[in-house]
């Protein structure tokens, strides 16, 4: 079945390195994919997200580009602040009957910014 | 606009205890989702409802049951709480066919 690996975290970074977090996903054709942010405490937010292959989809200084031919959504940000702390989702979209759809997740990945 | 709510935010159980969380949404959205989220393993589909009427199993059911009271809301019951049953439960709502789904500030349920 439809499936998403992300790296391990805790990831551990200094305020203005540059971040990535891999994605990767098994599925079947094309899917959606997305990136979701969990803030301590809260619910998880949509980041951005991409439809199709080779599309790249950005907010808020992070951007992350569906990359057919390794089957990756890498999430990157060129300079990351304290604010920027949370745990990071990937995720697929994959269809069910009726043309409703659902989300697979994968295991997230907590990153800490220090100053 | 409030979004998605949940109700209660956090909640202690005996095993054996039955309890309902209850979700809301404003946004008009076909689609409700229950996901537990429990560390190491990101967010795992209880049931989801695809529209008003109907109800479906997710991948974790076993131990739950939902009921789509109207458009607005899908509760989920836990009849008789294990503590396996302890974790963080979100529920969310999208359109039909839309991808994007969006969550509620989660329930924190401990059973003991």
């Amino acid at each position: 079945g439809d499936s998403v690996t992300q790296m391990e975290g805790p990831v551990t970074l200094s305020e203005e390195a540059f971040l990535t977090i891999n994605c990767t996903y098994t599925a079947t054709g094309y899917p959606s994919l997305f990136w979701y942010v969990q803030y301590p405490g809260e619910g998880l937010q949509l980041l951005l997200k991409a439809t199709k292959a080779d599309d790249k989809g950005s907010n808020k200084g992070f951007e992350a580009t569906y990359r057919k031919e390794t089957t990756s959504f890498h999430l990157e940000k060129g300079s990351v602040q304290v604010s920027d702390s949370a745990v990071y989702f990937c995720a697929l979209r994959t269809p069910l009957s009726g043309g409703y759809n659902k989300l697979i997740f994968g295991a997230g990945t907590r990153l800490a910014v220090h100053p | 606009n409030a979004g998605v709510t949940q109700t209660p935010k956090f909640q202690v159980l005996k095993t054996g205890q039955s309890m309902t969380l209850q979700c809301a949404q404003d946004m008009n959205h076909n689609s409700m989702y229950w996901y537990r989220q429990d560390p190491g393993m990101g967010l795992r589909l209880i049931y989801y409802s695809a529209s008003e009427g109907t109800t479906d199993k997710g991948e974790v059911p076993n131990g739950y049951n939902v009921s789509r009271l109207n458009k607005r809301e899908f509760s989920l019951r836990l009849e008789s709480a294990a503590p396996s049953q302890t974790s963080v439960y979100f529920c969310a709502s999208s359109y039909q066919g839309e991808g994007t789904q969006y969550f509620g500030p989660g329930t924190r349920l401990l059973v003991l």
